[in-house]
Parts: C-alpha cells; structure tokens; sequence
C-alpha cells in the first residue's frame, strides 16, 4: 500500500514563531488532507489540497503532486495551534485515507 | 453544515458485553467509514461504505461487526472485545462521486475494554 512519511515527528515552537511540517507519500493519490488533532481526539480538516496552494488565515498548504509531497506552513503560532498534524493520502482506486504517523507541535508561551 | 455526530462519547464495557457504536451525518455523503485509533498512533481504517454496501473491511475480526442501515447511519456492533481493543473510534463520511472527496470526521468514541 502507499507509504506516508511526515516530519520532524515533534516540534517545539516558542509563540509567535513559524513552522514547516513536511508531508511525503510513495504513490499518485486523488486525495490529500492536512488535519489537526487536538488533545479530546476530534480531527479538524485544515485543508483539502490534492494538488496546488491554499491559504487559509495563517495557515498554508503547498501539494506538488508530481514529487509527491507536501507542506503545512504556520505562521505566528499560538498556543492553541498546539497537538497532532496528519497528513493523509488516499491512494487511486481505494477511497480510504492512509495516514502518515502525525507531528507533535508543541507552542509554548 | 459539515457535522458528523458520533454516541456515545464514552464507552467502557467488559469483555462479555454487547455494544453498539453509533454514527450519524446529514451531508448527504454516501460514503462512511470506521477508522480505529490506539494512543500516540495515526487512526487506521477498518471499514468503508459506498452507497450503504460494504466496500473495504480490512481483515477486521468478527467481534467488530458494521452496519449501515441507510445512507445517514452507521454503526459498529462490539461483542467479546479484548482490551487490547480499547481505543477511539472514529467515523467518517465523503462524497463518493464529484469533484472533492473530502473526508470529515465526528468526535470520536473513546472505548474502554474491561
């Protein structure tokens, strides 16, 4: 099955800082899906973004399918940014999403 | 509206218990699915629904028993779980069709084996 690889696996940030999370993945996909877990367990979709760049406040989300990654960009943090981002693909003919192992963003005041 | 609900929020049954598990979303998605999520690991799938028909089960065993009585409900029927089973279950729904197949999730039901 495909392979989704994110990085760094934890992330420190002071408030106020900006961040790259990096979403690699093994195969085409016709899905990809930027979520944030926070500590009750809901997912919160951020971005749908097969392909192409979206911003979405201080949140943006560049997938360039060809070279099969993408990345989270968040700027000026805050604390409440902190928790799980997934990123998850869905590989062509199967509809299900294969998650990558997540990034544990912590931002400290 | 991009709600999926899911009851009950808690659950903590023994090993000899019935349990259902309970999904609901009013998108109009017709497809649903079950992810299942153990501590400090990513949700993994367990069952997909396309048009309330089985599509995908992915070799999970019999004591976890899905169903989807119609194109808003879904449920996932426990009985003679392990505690190794204890985790949050997710459920999920999409659009099967079209142009965005973007899942969204409900809150999830944190399972306690006892």
């Amino acid at each position: 099955g495909i392979q989704v690889e994110q990085s760094p696996p934890d992330l420190i940030l002071q408030e106020g800082a900006n961040s790259t999370l990096r979403c690699n993945f093994s195969d085409s996909v016709n899905n990809l899906q930027w979520f944030h877990q926070n500590p009750w367990g809901q997912l919160i979709n951020l971005f749908y973004i097969p392909s192409g760049t979206k911003q979405n406040g201080r949140l943006s989300a560049t997938t360039v399918a060809t070279e099969r990654y993408s990345l989270l960009y968040i700027s000026s943090s805050q604390t409440t940014d902190s928790g799980v981002y997934f990123c998850a693909v869905e590989d062509t003919g199967r509809r299900a999403l294969t998650f990558g192992s997540g990034t544990r963003l912590q931002v400290q005041p | 509206d991009t709600e999926v609900t899911q009851t009950p929020k808690h659950l903590v049954m023994g090993m000899t218990n019935k349990k259902s598990l309970k999904c609901e979303q009013h998108m109009g998605h017709r497809a649903m699915y079950w992810y299942k999520q153990k501590a400090k690991k990513p949700p993994e799938l367990m069952f997909v629904y396309s048009y309330e028909k089985l599509s995908i089960n992915e070799s999970v065993p019999s004591r976890f028993s899905p169903e989807c009585p119609n194109s808003s409900l879904l449920n996932l029927h426990l009985h003679a779980l392990q505690p190794e089973d204890s985790a949050l279950y997710l459920c999920a729904s999409s659009q099967v069709r079209g142009h965005s197949y973007e899942q969204y999730f409900g809150p999830g039901t944190r399972l306690t084996v006892t």
